[in-house]
């Protein structure tokens, strides 16, 4: 079966540093790759998405993510964190398989970023 | 823009009681679908749903029931809520499979006491 794994479940950060959020999946097969992400009383947002061709990926607000197909993974980054990016992140995957857009989501990575 | 609406942003009902959660997209998308979001245990899909009147159940759907009887409309029903019920709970629609991702709602937040 398909799984997500997101390895940190709560980061602080100060403003202006740097952030990697590990995200990693298992499934053999051509997988699509998202990151969403939920402001505080907000809805759940695309960040970003993979699909096929250049692994890295940019999204809104600067942030980026890269897929390496040898280590299943898909971590988000961004090289410079602001406070208002204090939100919750989910890394989720669907398999190109059946007949749906099923996503698998990780467990959520709540950001923290101290001004 | 794709709008996905859920019919009630907090609930609060009573354990035993029927509850119906009502959740409707614009965008003709063929795929619908139900999740409960848990502090620790991310996003976890109850149900979901690829064309009317048509359902599968997803990672977690005891207690739940499900209906689509239009294609805009996809609704989730806990037949006799119970306290572990409580929780945040989206809806999402996607369109073709040749498409992926999803599109949510704002969530509706159901306490069961």
């Amino acid at each position: 079966a398909q799984s997500v794994s997101q390895h940190n479940h709560h980061v602080i950060l100060s403003e202006a540093a740097s952030l990697e959020l590990g995200c990693n999946y298992s499934y053999g097969g051509t997988v699509n790759l998202f990151w969403y992400v939920q402001y505080p009383g907000q809805h759940l947002q695309l960040l970003l998405k993979y699909f096929s061709g250049d692994p890295l990926v940019k999204g809104i607000k600067g942030f980026e993510a890269e897929f390496i197909k040898s280590k299943f993974s898909f971590n988000l980054r961004k090289p410079s964190v602001q406070w208002s990016d204090t939100a919750e992140y989910f890394c989720a995957v669907n398999a190109e398989s059946g007949a749906t857009n099923k996503l698998i989501f990780g467990t959520g990575t709540l950001l923290a970023v101290q001004p | 823009d794709v709008k996905v609406t859920q019919s009630s942003r907090y609930l609060v009902k009573r354990t035993g009681e029927k509850v119906f959660l009502e959740c409707v997209q614009d965008m003709d998308h063929e795929n619908m679908f139900w999740y409960r979001q848990d502090p620790g245990l991310g996003l976890r899909l109850i149900y979901f749903s690829y064309d009317v009147k048509m359902k599968e159940k997803g990672d977690i759907p005891e207690g739940y029931s499900v209906s689509r009887e239009k294609k805009e409309r996809f609704s989730l029903i806990l037949e006799s809520a119970s306290t572990n019920q409580t929780s945040m709970y989206l809806c999402a629609s996607s369109p073709t499979r040749t498409i992926p991702g999803a599109f949510f709602g704002q969530g509706t937040r159901l306490t069961v006491v």
